[in-house]
């Protein structure tokens, strides 16, 4: 069974600063995809950034990284130039390659502060 | 940009009844979800439907859950004889197959 864990329900920042979210999973499959989520308190769920296993070369969107170890297991988030727009939950996610069923982790919460 | 609409955005409903929520996929994606995420827990997945008929089920999709796509737009889920555990925020989303899953706003169910 697949799994996703997000150790820190909890994190804040100061505006401008970096701040790493932490997600590691568990799978026996060897193709997948993982992703970040942003669920603001409109409670809609947005893609931040995506990840195939298959690359080795970590993700970038503007400010949002990852850091993508996939021995380890291991799926942080990286977001530089904190912004007070960037305040939400945000979940890691985990699929297999075909796509059906998207494991979710319990999400960290994470405050820019001004 | 093209959405995943889902109506309606709040259904109150009382303990017993039948609700139907709503999605309107991207138009030309093929596999369409269904989530849930109960108050301060995590997003749970549902059901995943592709060709006309569930690919995939959770445990949580019992026989009290029902999902159709009526017509060549819409893609309802349906749930039947709703408890109070049943209130939670549902998520639509589809994809085309290539990785992504796009997200509605969800709707807020609250059974009474």
């Amino acid at each position: 069974a697949q799994t996703v864990t997000q150790s820190q329900p909890e994190m804040s920042v100061q505006e401008a600063e970096t701040v790493t979210l932490s997600c590691t999973y568990d799978t026996s499959e060897s193709n997948y995809y993982l992703f970040w989520y942003k669920q603001p308190p409109s409670r809609q769920m947005i893609l931040v950034i995506r990840q195939e296993a298959y690359k080795q070369q970590n993700a970038t969107e503007n400010r949002f990284s990852v850091n993508f170890q996939k021995a380890a297991k291991s799926f942080s988030l990286k977001i530089s130039d904190s912004q007070l727009g960037d305040t939400a939950m945000y979940f890691c996610a985990f699929t297999p390659y075909n796509n059906n069923d998207m494991r979710f982790g319990a999400g960290t919460r994470l405050t820019v502060k001004p | 940009e093209p959405e995943v609409t889902q109506t309606p955005s709040h259904q109150v409903t009382q303990m017993g009844q039948e609700v139907i929520l709503r999605c309107v996929p991207i138009s030309n994606h093929l596999y369409f979800y269904w989530y849930r995420q109960i108050l301060g827990q995590k997003v749970e997945f549902l059901v995943s439907f592709y060709n006309n008929e569930i690919s995939e089920k959770s445990e949580i999709f019992d026989d009290q859950f029902s999902v159709e796509r009526p017509d060549g737009s819409n893609f309802t889920l349906k749930i039947r004889s709703t408890k109070l555990e049943d209130s939670a925020m549902y998520f639509c989303a589809s994809s085309d197959g290539q990785t992504i899953q796009y997200f509605g706003a969800g709707t807020r169910l609250s059974v009474l």
